[in-house]
């Protein structure tokens, strides 16, 4: 079954430092995702993608969050001055249209800010 | 708002006994409902959903859940445990295109 990449698997940063995290969705889908999982929390929807532009977004998802896809392959999640709030595992996802049900998850990428 | 509850943390059961996961909704309008298991150093992965018609629904690796609407419950089910289902377990719930998900259950299977 294809698969959705995350680099890196961990990743551990300052307090105030920019972290830009990176996932390679599956190559014919078009709708991509951010979640996120706080240690012993649920798993929240950060932001969904389409056609270039974000096509919704959480409470969670404020000035300091941005995502791009930079090329064909790749899209990014940049968080601009970590807190140490951010510290959780994100992970990305995609789909091949808007209302199937079937997300197909990366693996995640623990982000832990001291 | 879409929400749903996975009250256990954890789950414990011998290899070739029943399984239960829990979980319990809370919806306005039709639920949209799903299980996703997680294995070790890997994504969700996709097990089965509940969108309409029979209320028991079966999905992947011998998986099945039943939708109960008075309960506003969705448990996913097995009916003999293997050590290899030992992963960590979430229910979710669709609104539109974002899934909301509960905390996880954490199930272990002994042999």
């Amino acid at each position: 079954e294809p698969e959705v990449t995350q680099t890196p698997s961990h990743q551990v940063t300052q307090m105030g430092q920019e972290v830009i995290l990176r996932c390679v969705p599956i190559s014919n889908h078009l709708y991509f995702y951010w979640y996120r999982q706080i240690l012993g929390q649920k798993v929240e929807f950060l932001v969904s993608f389409y056609n270039n532009e974000i096509s919704e977004k959480s409470e969670i998802f404020d000035d300091q969050f941005s995502v791009e896809r930079p090329d064909g392959s790749n899209f990014t999640l940049k968080i601009r001055s970590t807190k140490l709030e951010d510290s959780a595992m994100y992970f990305c996802a995609s789909s091949e249209i808007q209302h199937n049900e079937k997300l197909f998850f990366g693996s995640g990428t623990q982000l832990s800010v001291l | 708002a879409q929400s749903v509850a996975q009250p256990e943390d954890q789950v414990n059961v011998a290899e070739g006994n029943p399984l239960t996961v829990k979980c319990t909704y809370s919806v306005s309008g039709n639920p949209y409902l799903f299980w996703y298991v997680q294995y070790p150093n890997r994504g969700l992965q996709f097990l089965l959903k509940y969108i309409t018609g029979d209320n028991l629904v079966k999905g992947s690796y011998g998986f099945e859940a039943e939708f109960n609407k008075s309960q506003t419950s969705f448990h996913l089910k097995k009916p003999s445990a293997l050590v290899s289902d030992s992963a960590l377990y979430f229910c979710a719930v669709r609104d539109f295109n974002k899934f909301y998900f509960g905390s996880g259950t954490k199930l272990n299977v002994k042999p």
